[in-house]
């Protein structure tokens, strides 16, 4: 059972902006904990795409970006390409579970 | 090249065991935080272990508490997650993946190619 809820999907036409959010709760984004972002191309292991809410691994394009502005995480990719068609995942800690949550996942597809 | 790589898999029937292993190549297990993550068919991604560099720390999520156990051997470089009294629920791929380790519940930056468990009568 996910506690960090994202849109099921998103789409848009290459060269185009999309965002996904990640909704928390006071026990896990809102209680300071910070999120990570993974893409999961099909049937493949996910990668660690952004940590701490806005930095990226070395290798990921500089066309991933995190934010975090209070419980309201987001992971946004510009200049959408075709490779980008995969599924993201936010991911955080619940101080209230005692264990590390991940989102519900996006679906994004590029038209 | 760092990674990990799980084996161990297998198709078991329901209120079986299997024993998972994953073991870590170019780097030293023993320096990292370590986790079992797992994906149901279709599904998203389910949090399931955390073991500690030293091993004396072990958290699991509800689901699994009183069946799954992860411990590792830092001197083979390898983790494990036993799991018992395996349900149909169970069936999924089962990651292991390396915590950073930067700071507190860091992101988990290398993960294996994931073994799949299938519990079927």
């Amino acid at each position: 059972q996910s506690v960090l809820t994202q849109p099921p999907s998103v789409s848009g036409a290459p060269g185009q902006r999309v965002t996904i959010s990640c909704t928390g709760s006071s026990s896990n984004i809102g209680a300071g904990y910070d999120v990570h972002w993974y893409q999961q191309l099909p049937g493949i292991a996910p990668k660690l795409l952004i940590y701490g809410n806005n930095n990226r691994p070395s290798g990921v394009p500089d066309r991933f970006s995190g934010s975090k502005s209070g419980t309201s995480p987001s992971l946004a990719i510009t200049g959408l390409q075709a490779e980008d068609e995969a599924d993201y995942y936010c991911q955080s800690y619940d101080n209230s579970l005692s264990g590390y949550v991940f989102g519900t996942g996006t679906k994004v597809t590029v038209l | 090249e760092v990674q990990l790589v799980e084996s161990g898999g297998d198709l078991v029937q329901p209120g079986g065991s299997l024993r998972l292993s994953c073991s870590a190549s170019v780097f030293t297990l023993s320096n990292y935080e370590m986790h079992w993550v797992r994906q149901a068919p279709g599904k998203g991604l389910e949090w399931l272990s955390y073991i500690s560099s030293n091993g004396r720390s072990i958290y699991n999520a509800d689901s699994v508490k009183g069946r799954f156990t992860i411990s590792r051997d830092n001197a083979k470089n390898s983790l494990y997650l036993q799991m018992n009294s395996l349900r149909a629920e169970d069936t999924a791929v089962y990651y292991c993946a390396r915590e950073r380790g930067s700071y507190l519940y860091d992101a988990f930056d290398i993960w294996g190619q994931g073994t799949m468990v299938t519990v079927s009568s």
